[in-house]
């Protein structure tokens, strides 16, 4: 079955970098685009990012543009989110998530990642 | 950006009810919906894509429709399972937006 496993989360201070990571398991891993997105405590989910099955593509919202860069390792069926110059309102749990197999609807989800800046 | 708007916010209603959440897109997205379930400390699960294709595994109580910028997402006899936060979802461009969220709670 699809897993997806998230980790990296943790307590960072504002400014500073971190590295989420998130392993897939279950499927061939290089033939499917992968999300990452983040939910605020209490709020709704926000798209940050995805990533083509190859790697070839990649896109991102407004707000995290520059500071936040997706890639993917398929030979170790990993997709990473490094996250830089963060501030305090980046604090939310991280999901990554599986597009579908044409298209970018998000099929399955990890369980997340807690992320807090603060110092 | 594609601004992905939804109504109610909250709904109130209680088992075996039928309802109706609608998301607007601030252009159209064709058919390339989706809706999400969220329930309290865990991640969404996708219920329906393209609009109105059933997620496998979902009960035949959620259905979608629309098309362009107006959709909905209908659940037809509430079961105590089903209280929880739904999204829809728009993947027709780049940034792929959520709605806001509607928040379903038990009368």
């Amino acid at each position: 079955q699809v897993q997806l496993v998230e980790s990296g989360g943790g307590v960072v201070q504002p400014g500073r970098s971190l590295r989420l990571s998130c392993e897939a398991s279950g499927f061939t891993f290089s033939y499917y685009g992968m999300h990452w997105v983040r939910q605020v405590p209490g709020k709704g989910l926000e798209w940050l990012s995805f990533i083509s099955a190859d790697g070839s593509e990649k896109s991102y919202a407004e707000s995290v543009k520059g500071r936040f860069t997706i890639s993917r390792d398929n030979s170790k069926n990993m997709v990473y989110l490094q996250m830089s110059s963060l501030r305090g309102e980046d604090t939310a749990e991280f999901y990554c998530a599986r597009a579908g197999i044409r298209f970018p609807y998000l099929h399955y989800w990890g369980q997340g990642t807690l992320v807090t800046v603060s110092s | 950006d594609i601004q992905m708007t939804q109504s109610p916010s909250t709904l109130s209603a209680s088992v075996g009810d039928r309802v109706s959440i609608t998301c607007r897109a601030s252009q159209s997205v064709s058919t390339w919906l989706a809706w999400y379930q969220q329930k309290p400390g865990k991640a969404p699960n996708l219920l329906i894509f393209k609009t109105s294709s059933l997620e496998s595994g979902v009960p035949s109580r959620f259905s979608g429709g629309g098309s362009g910028t107006e959709f909905t997402l209908t659940i037809s006899g509430l079961q105590p399972d089903d209280f929880a936060t739904y999204y829809c979802q728009q993947y027709k461009i780049s940034p792929y937006t959520f709605g806001q969220g509607t928040k379903l709670e038990i009368k």
